[in-house]
């Protein structure tokens, strides 16, 4: 992916609710995506990643995700969070050279116990 | 097993001062990446190792920054006369090995201010 965007920014969920984060990117060439997750204080972690195959992608603490190739998306999803997944979300995607990672803006997930 | 860490953690710099800042990958592995990450934005690719090569660099904003991998280790990423816009949190990640494939693990970085 070339670019990555996220539509949210900010998203206030009561515990319990289900969660949905967007994010499109813009594609150049193999589709390695990935969602990072980066606790308040701590570092960006991996938390789920797509290559090929199954596009429904499942990761830690029941996190999972899925590729909609027509869609140009690879939304996050979770079907009822707790108050531990406050933190900081990033879609990334391949840049334009090979190796690096492209990163969205980054939605920052608030949970109301 | 230890995972990247990063140091200092914090640096203030007065404008014009020269910061190196270091990054210790995980163990053997082949790719080193610093990104720089902006206040409320996600993280922005910089340059890239392989081994002791630096294969793409062109992420540097400036020829103010120089980063080296003498010995396909440790990794120092040099700022020389910072500016205001220089203030970021400056993140260094490790894989494996080469190709986007690979997970890249995250250090905890280096927040630097220029005062």
């Amino acid at each position: 992916a070339q670019s990555v965007s996220q539509h949210n920014h900010h998203v206030i969920l009561s515990e319990a609710a289900s969660l949905e984060l967007g994010c499109n990117y813009s594609y150049g060439g193999t589709v390695n995506l990935f969602w990072y997750v980066q606790y308040p204080g701590q570092h960006l972690q991996l938390l789920l990643k797509y290559f090929s195959g199954d596009p429904l992608v499942k990761g830690i603490k029941g996190f999972e995700a899925e590729f909609i190739k027509s869609k140009f998306s690879f939304n996050l999803r979770k079907p009822s969070v707790q108050w531990s997944d406050t933190a900081e979300y990033f879609c990334a995607g391949p840049g334009r050279a090979g190796n690096m990672l492209t990163f969205g803006g980054g939605t920052r997930l608030m949970v109301k116990p | 097993g230890a995972g990247v860490s990063q140091s200092p953690r914090y640096k203030v710099a007065k404008r014009g001062q020269d910061v190196a800042l270091r990054c210790d990958p995980i163990s053997g592995h082949v790719s080193l990446f610093w990104y720089q990450q902006a206040l409320g934005q996600g993280p922005e690719f910089l340059t890239y190792f392989q081994n002791e090569a630096q294969l793409d660099k062109s992420g540097l904003p400036s020829d103010r920054f120089f980063a080296e991998r003498p010995e396909g280790s440790v990794s120092t990423l040099k700022i020389q006369r910072t500016q205001q816009e220089d203030s970021a949190v400056y993140l260094c990640a490790s894989s494996l090995e080469a190709g986007s494939s690979y997970e890249q693990y995250f250090g905890p970085g280096t927040r630097l201010t220029v005062t």
